[in-house]
């Protein structure tokens, strides 16, 4: 069965660094989305893209994200200067055109800004 | 603004005892989804069932159980005979569809979640 994969599981970094979370849709899907969970805390909208622009983003996806989908396959956020609160589970999840509202979510990559 | 209530932080029971989960959500438009996802200890989140929001059909499968009721805004999930393997936090999430350039936004909004400890 098809699913949407992440990488890397885990990534440690150091604040200010820069890092690239790697995402890899179902390969028919069109509707592409990242979210974050904070440890403990609830799952947050951080931004959704789709036809190859963002359809909308939340007041947490500031000038310090952005995304890209540079080959038509893989799905990146990017945190250009990571901070210590950036620290969290970021999930992928992207859903087809004919079934847009079901997400179907990879299994996260847990980062740690020290 | 969509928004989604779990109003019960952390519910413990015993095994083999039926359990509840209380979910309620706002929202301004006619059409929309409910969904609760479960995330065991291991952290993904795993899809149980999704519901829009003209069908008001409870559906049960297996020890699984869903109530929803439009006149109160509630999509509650009960486990009847619980096993420690229920044991997870579980999060009911609302979309809403948003139009946008010609295409649509169904991006989540989740509740808290509730951790459901499960004792043998």
């Amino acid at each position: 069965e098809p699913e949407v994969t992440q990488t890397p599981s885990h990534q440690v970094t150091q604040m200010g660094q820069e890092v690239i979370l790697r995402c890899v849709p179902i390969s028919n899907h069109l509707y592409f989305y990242w979210y974050r969970q904070i440890l403990g805390q609830k799952v947050e909208f951080l931004v959704s893209f789709y036809n190859n622009e963002i359809s909308e983003k939340s007041e947490i996806f500031d000038d310090q994200f952005s995304v890209e989908r540079p080959d038509g396959s893989n799905f990146t956020l990017k945190i250009r200067s990571t901070k210590l609160e950036d620290s969290a589970m970021y999930f992928c999840a992207s859903s087809e055109a004919d079934r847009p509202y079901e997400q179907y979510f990879g299994p996260g990559t847990r980062l740690t800004v020290t | 603004a969509q928004k989604v209530t779990q109003a019960q932080t952390e519910i413990s029971v015993v095994e083999k005892e039926d359990v509840t989960l209380d979910c309620v959500y706002e929202t301004r438009d006619t059409t929309y989804y409910l969904f609760w996802y479960k995330q065991p200890p291991s952290g993904e989140l795993v899809f149980l069932i999704r519901r829009n929001s003209f069908d008001e059909q409870n559906e049960i499968s297996g020890r699984y159980s869903w109530n929803f009721q439009k006149s109160t805004s509630s999509f509650n999930f009960t486990i009847t005979a619980s096993q420690v393997v229920d044991s997870a936090v579980y999060f009911c999430a609302l979309s809403e569809a948003r139009g946008h350039s010609g295409g649509s936004n169904y991006k989540l909004t989740f509740g808290k979640g509730t951790l459901l400890t499960v004792n043998p």
